[in-house]
C-alpha cells in the first residue's frame, strides 16, 4: 500500500528566508506526486505536481519541488518565504490504474509552516 | 472557470441523525473524490465516483455512502451520525479518475455533530 511521510509537523522560518518541507513516499510503482497548500478553513489548493520527466517541477506561488527516487522524496522548497506563505502544506501520492489504491490520493501528516515577520 | 462548489460550508448536527453533503464539480471534470479531514486522522480518502460509479471506496463504515448523477454532482450521505464524524469533508474533481490527473478540492463542508 502506498504512504507518505511528512518528518515535520511544524517549521517557523523568517520572512525571507529560503524553506523546504520534506515529503518521503512509499509506492511500489512510478509514484505520481502532488503538494498543496491548505489555509485554515480552507480547501486544498494544488502547488504542483510530479508524473514523469524532469525530477525539478515548478509550481505556483514560487515553489519548486525536486523528485527523487534514489531516496524516495519530493520536497517542496521556496528560496524567499513571504508572510503569506503561513499555512498547512500536504503532500500526496496518487495510485494509477488497478489495486485498491486506483483514483485516491495518499496524504501525508501536512506541515505547518509559521513565517515570522 | 468556476471551482468546486460544496453545500453547505457548515453543518451542525445532532448524534443518530443523518446527514446529505453535495459537490458540484468543475465544468467537464467526471471524476468526483471525497475525503474526511481530521485533526487526528488527517486527510482520509472516503470514495471516488466516474460515470456515476463508485470506482474505489475506503476504509469507512457503511454509514459513509455516496452517489453521482448524470451531470457529474456528487452526494455524500452520512447515516446515524457519530461524534467522531465530526470533520471538514472535502470534495475534489478530476478530469478522469486515476493517479496522473490533477484534483481540484472544493472549501468543504464542517460537519459538526453534537
Amino acid at each position: 500500500a502506498q504512504s507518505v511521510t511528512q518528518p515535520d509537523i511544524h517549521i517557523t522560518v523568517s520572512e525571507g528566508a529560503s524553506l523546504e518541507l520534506r515529503c518521503n513516499y512509499s509506492y511500489g510503482a512510478t509514484p505520481y506526486l502532488f503538494w498543496y497548500v491548505q489555509s485554515p478553513g480552507q480547501g486544498l489548493q494544488l502547488l504542483l505536481k510530479y508524473f514523469s520527466g524532469d525530477t525539478l517541477v515548478q509550481g505556483i506561488k514560487g515553489f519548486e519541488a525536486e523528485f527523487k527516487r534514489s531516496q524516495s522524496s519530493f520536497n517542496l522548497r521556496k528560496p524567499s518565504v513571504h508572510w503569506s506563505d503561513a499555512a498547512e502544506y500536504f503532500c500526496a501520492v496518487g495510485a494509477d490504474a488497478g489495486g485498491t489504491s486506483y483514483g485516491k490520493l495518499t496524504f501525508g501528516q501536512g506541515t505547518i509552516l509559521t513565517v515570522h515577520p | 472557470k468556476a471551482g468546486v462548489t460544496q453545500t453547505p460550508r457548515y453543518l451542525i448536527k445532532t448524534r443518530g441523525q443523518q446527514v446529505t453533503l453535495s459537490c458540484s464539480p468543475i465544468s467537464g471534470h467526471r471524476s468526483v473524490s471525497w475525503y474526511q479531514q481530521t485533526p487526528g486522522q488527517g486527510l482520509q480518502f472516503l470514495f471516488e465516483y466516474f460515470s456515476e460509479t463508485q470506482r474505489n471506496k475506503g476504509n469507512f463504515p457503511g454509514r459513509f455512502s455516496g452517489r453521482q448523477f448524470s451531470n457529474s454532482r456528487s452526494e455524500m450521505n452520512v447515516s446515524t451520525l457519530e461524534l467522531g464524524d465530526s470533520a471538514l469533508y472535502l470534495c475534489a474533481s478530476s478530469l478522469k479518475p486515476g493517479g496522473n490527473t490533477e484534483a481540484f478540492f472544493g472549501q468543504g463542508t464542517r460537519l459538526t455533530v453534537v
